[in-house]
């Protein structure tokens, strides 16, 4: 799987937006970005990927550049409980060599603020 | 529907004994993984479960850990005998199977089972 790249932590306001970033620079053609979260005590907990398409969905947005070495994950409206462990990771898909196991780096703590 | 179940939650035990955590998937999931995450470090993949198949065990870390899936439904991850570096958190996950659509391939996770080794 393709290595990523993931600031070690970030903070956000209450009620703004919190963007993520995340470098992936090797990613090849048939390999997805996944974004997953831990939010503390708990186990990971998917949020939202994609391939090359910008993506939506009731949790996040998800942006990836046009050359697909980097992406950004948009949680519009960051609330208190938004407050966890972010991981970029790289999968490939169906038919691949990485298709099943996910690959988790030390991802982005992500602090909400009141 | 019921999420991933681990039992137990906490487990501490001292070294050269044995441990057995279970992991309930999803109902219908074919695909279950066990994963783990030793103190400060990432979270590690171990191994990956089709059915009552191994699929890869690439993540093993030695023959002190034997995961077993009988009959396709729970698995259980037995440490014997326990070390201290065994020490940690072990998450199960399970997922549709991977002949879907790739967005049903979503991994689930449980809460995870907390190991300290003493």
């Amino acid at each position: 799987d393709a290595k990523t790249t993931q600031p070690t932590s970030m903070d956000c306001a209450e009620g703004r937006a919190a963007n993520l970033p995340c470098n992936h620079s090797t990613i090849s053609g048939n390999e997805y970005v996944y974004w997953y979260r831990q939010i503390h005590s708990q186990g990971p907990q998917y949020i939202i990927h994609g391939l090359k398409n910008n993506e939506t969905n009731e949790m996040a947005s998800l942006i990836i550049t046009e050359d697909r070495k980097s992406s950004t994950l948009i949680l519009p409206h960051a609330t208190l409980r938004d407050t966890a462990v972010y991981y970029c990771i790289v999968r490939g898909f169906l038919g691949g060599t990485s298709y099943g196991k996910l690959t988790f780096g030390q991802g982005t703590i992500l602090t909400v603020h009141p | 529907e019921a999420g991933v179940t681990q039992f137990p939650s906490h487990s501490v035990i001292e070294k050269g004994q044995t441990v057995t955590l279970r992991c309930d998937p999803i109902s219908g999931h074919d695909n279950l993984y066990w994963y783990r995450r030793v103190m400060g470090k990432e979270i590690k993949f171990l191994l990956h479960f089709v059915k009552e198949s191994k699929q890869d065990e690439s993540g093993m870390p030695n023959n002190r850990f034997l995961a077993e899936r009988t009959g396709g439904t729970y698995s259980t991850l037995k440490v014997q005998p326990a070390e201290l570096e065994d020490s940690g958190v072990y998450f199960c996950a399970s997922s549709h199977s991977l002949t879907r659509r790739l967005a049903y391939n979503e991994q689930f996770f449980g809460p995870g089972t907390r190991l300290t080794v003493l």
